[in-house]
């Protein structure tokens, strides 16, 4: 079993639409959760960092981390073109000093 | 992404020959992470460093890989004798000295690496 499980899609929304990206794992040591979202032949770019459960916001964004059922979400609310990209969880252990683990990334398609 | 710099972006190698590949972190960020990337595959943890220090290298290949990050200087990771298998887009990334927002990586542009 992989440490860090995710749909890799491709996910295809059109403009507008709430779109919801998952991830699950299997080590309940993870403790800090991050999201990331790469387009083609780009480097990764942090979108959002949690360390608790609960929900973040951030703009259009939240982040939603559910650590008794080892399973985050990312929510991106009124989805645009320019949110096509490929998005990647990521977690480790601790809040610093650790290696950091990702998922296998989610290929969302916005479509005007 | 602005302040990781990888280079060089493309490298075109020859079965084995070597392959240097060096980053230099954002100002103030004194760790270093090297990631690979398969074509339509995740990021792969290979190694994490400080400077003079090797603090996981458990997701190095055992031959062939080595990575440094000294005192002076970029970080380099160095692929010996590579195979076409190799060919893969490398990733560094670095963080913060520590706290609450340590663990959060900030990635360069990556270098793509093609053996022929």
């Amino acid at each position: 079993q992989k440490e860090v499980e995710q749909d890799p899609g491709p996910l295809s929304v059109p403009e507008g639409a709430i779109v919801s990206l998952n991830c699950t794992y299997s080590n309940s040591a993870f403790q800090y959760f991050m999201w990331y979202r790469q387009y083609s032949r780009k480097g990764p770019e942090l979108l959002m960092y949690t360390y608790s459960s609960g929900n973040k916001e951030d703009g259009r964004f939240t982040a939603q981390v559910d650590k008794s059922s080892k399973y985050i979400s990312l929510f991106i609310r009124d989805s645009q073109p320019s949110d096509s990209a490929t998005y990647l969880c990521a977690m480790s252990r601790k809040t610093s000093y650790d290696k950091v683990i990702f998922g296998p990334g989610t290929s969302l398609s916005v479509i005007p | 992404n602005a302040g990781v710099m990888q280079n060089p972006r493309h490298l075109v190698r020859r079965r084995g020959q070597e392959a240097r590949l060096r980053c230099s972190p954002m100002k103030g960020h004194s760790h270093v992470y090297w990631y690979r990337q398969l074509p339509e595959e995740g990021l792969k943890f290979m190694v994490y460093l400080q400077k003079e220090n090797i603090i996981d290298e458990s997701g190095m290949p055992k031959e062939r890989f080595s990575a440094e990050f000294p005192k002076e200087g970029p970080s380099i990771l160095r692929i010996q004798q590579v195979v076409r298998g190799d060919s893969a887009a490398y990733f560094c990334a670095s963080s913060p000295p520590g706290g609450l927002s340590g663990n959060t990586i900030y990635f360069g542009e990556g270098s793509w690496l093609t053996v022929v």
